[in-house]
């Protein structure tokens, strides 16, 4: 069993959706949770970071941390073509080694 | 403000042979980590490095080693190239705090014929 699952899709919706995103993971150590978006043939870039459970906000961008069901997700709401991309979830428990999921690929049809 | 730099963008090699990739931190970033991330799938942890010393590695063999420099600039060094190894190498920066915030760059592009 991976310490972090990710269903990787493709996730195909249309523009202006509420897209739901969500990993499982298996160590409980885990502290940190983190979102990154890859779009192709790019590094990954820093979308949403939380520290222990809860939910936080950022523009169109919901993430929430629920550690005792060892379960995370993200929200992208109205959603647009530009948000087609690779969506990461990572999470460390403190230092620099995270774990990755395998990554959804996203796409927002216009 | 420069973010992560890596070079070479693409490369190929041959079975057998050995490469030196390189990475340059986030302007105020001392740690470098190094990722692989094969077609389809998510960054597997390679090594950290932080004041010139490997201080995490994952797991991958030896053949696997880095190096940081003094101006926290890095190199990864792959020996005895195996077509397995074929992927994007991801050089990633962070400060000191264990915040598990990573910078990327764009990643070199190793194919191994």
């Amino acid at each position: 069993q991976k310490e972090v699952e990710q269903d990787p899709g493709p996730l195909s919706v249309p523009e202006g959706a509420i897209v739901s995103l969500n990993c499982t993971y298996s160590n409980s150590a885990f502290q940190y949770f983190m979102w990154y978006r890859q779009y192709s043939r790019k590094g990954p870039e820093l979308l949403m970071y939380t520290y222990s459970s809860g939910n936080k906000e950022d523009g169109r961008f919901t993430a929430q941390v629920d550690k005792s069901s060892k379960y995370i997700s993200l929200f992208i709401r109205d959603s647009q073509p530009s948000d087609s991309a690779t969506y990461l979830c990572a999470m460390s428990p403190g230092g620099f080694k995270t774990i990755f999921g395998a990554g959804t690929r996203l796409f927002v049809k216009a | 403000d420069a973010g992560v730099t890596q070079s070479p963008t693409h490369l190929i090699k041959t079975r057998g042979q050995q490469v030196t990739l390189r990475c340059s931190p986030k302007s105020g970033h001392d740690t470098v980590s190094w990722y692989q991330q094969a077609l389809g799938q998510g960054p597997q942890f390679i090594f950290q490095y932080y004041e010139e010393e490997e201080r995490q590695r994952g797991n991958f063999p030896d053949r696997f080693s880095g190096h940081q420099f003094p101006n926290y600039s890095s190199e990864l060094n792959v020996n005895a190239l195996l077509l397995g190894d074929s992927a994007l190498y991801l050089c990633a920066s962070g400060d000191r705090a264990p915040t598990g915030e990573l910078f990327f760059g764009e990643g070199s592009r190793l194919t191994v014929l």
